[in-house]
C-alpha cells in the first residue's frame, strides 16, 4: 500500500530538548515536504526537498531543520523546541509527473506539544 | 506570493443537500490544484486534482471545475450525506511544485 508514515504521531516534550519526527515513503518520490498547521493560519511550508541531498526553504523554517539523506526518508529535526512550535505537523511526498500532474499524498499527522 | 481563501468558513446542512464550496487564489500562474478532505486530528486525503488545462474534475458525487484565469475553483458535492463532515481543503500548485492551502471549509452535514 502506499502510503507516507510519520512518528511519533504524538508527542509532548520540554523546552530546548532535542528532537527529530520521522517521515517515510514507499512510493520513491523525489518530492518530499514538511508542514505545520495551526488554527487560524492553515497549513504552511516548513522546508521541502526536490531530491536526496537537496532540501530548500518553505514560508516557516525558522527552528528546524531536515536532511534527505535517501529518497524515502525526509527528517524533520528540532534542534531546541520552543512552545511556539506546539503545532500539527504534517509530512507529503509528491508525485511529479509532468508539471500539471504533481499530486501531494500526506501522512496521518504528528501532534507536537512543547511545554 | 500567493493566497488562498476559502468561502464558506463553515457551513452546516441536513442530508441530501447538494453543496457549493469556494476556493479563490490571488496567483493564476498555476499548474494545476488540488482538493482534500481532512478529518479532525487527522491527515489530508486528497480528493480530486485539476489540471491547469482542465475546466473540471469528477470523482463520485465530487465534482471540482477550476476557472484559472479568474483565480477561483469550486468543489461541488452532490446529495450530502453525514459521512462527508469534514474539513475541506483546496491547494493550488505552481511552477516550484509547491501547494499553498487554504484555511478550509468546515462542513458538518446533519442527518
Amino acid at each position: 500500500e502506499a502510503q507516507v508514515t510519520q512518528n511519533p504521531r504524538y508527542l509532548i516534550t520540554v523546552t530546548g530538548k532535542k528532537l527529530t519526527v520521522t517521515c517515510s515513503q514507499n512510493m520513491n518520490h523525489e518530492y518530499m515536504s514538511w508542514y505545520r498547521q495551526d488554527p487560524g493560519l492553515g497549513l504552511r511550508q516548513i522546508y521541502y526537498s526536490m531530491n536526496v541531498e537537496v532540501t530548500d526553504k518553505g514560508d516557516v523554517p525558522e527552528g528546524y531543520k531536515v536532511s534527505r539523506k535517501e529518497k524515502r526518508n525526509f527528517p524533520l529535526i528540532l534542534e531546541s523546541p520552543s512552545p511556539n512550535q506546539t503545532s500539527l505537523y504534517f509530512c507529503a511526498s509528491l508525485k511529479v509527473g509532468d508539471w500539471m500532474n504533481t499530486e501531494a499524498f500526506f501522512g496521518q499527522g504528528t501532534r507536537l506539544t512543547v511545554v | 506570493k500567493q493566497e488562498v481563501t476559502q468561502i464558506p468558513a463553515a457551513l452546516s446542512v441536513p442530508e441530501g443537500e447538494n453543496l457549493v464550496l469556494n476556493c479563490s487564489f490571488t496567483d493564476s500562474a498555476i499548474y494545476n490544484l488540488q482538493w482534500f478532505r481532512q478529518d479532525p486530528g487527522k491527515g489530508l486525503t486528497s480528493l480530486l486534482l485539476i489540471q491547469s488545462s482542465q475546466r473540471e474534475q469528477t470523482s463520485g458525487r465530487l465534482n471540482a471545475s477550476l476557472d484559472k484565469s479568474s483565480g477561483r475553483s469550486t468543489l461541488y458535492i452532490a446529495a450530502s450525506q453525514p459521512g462527508d463532515s469534514a474539513t475541506y481543503l483546496c491547494a493550488p500548485g505552481d511552477y516550484g511544485q509547491n501547494f499553498v492551502f487554504g484555511p478550509g471549509t468546515r462542513l458538518s452535514v446533519l442527518p
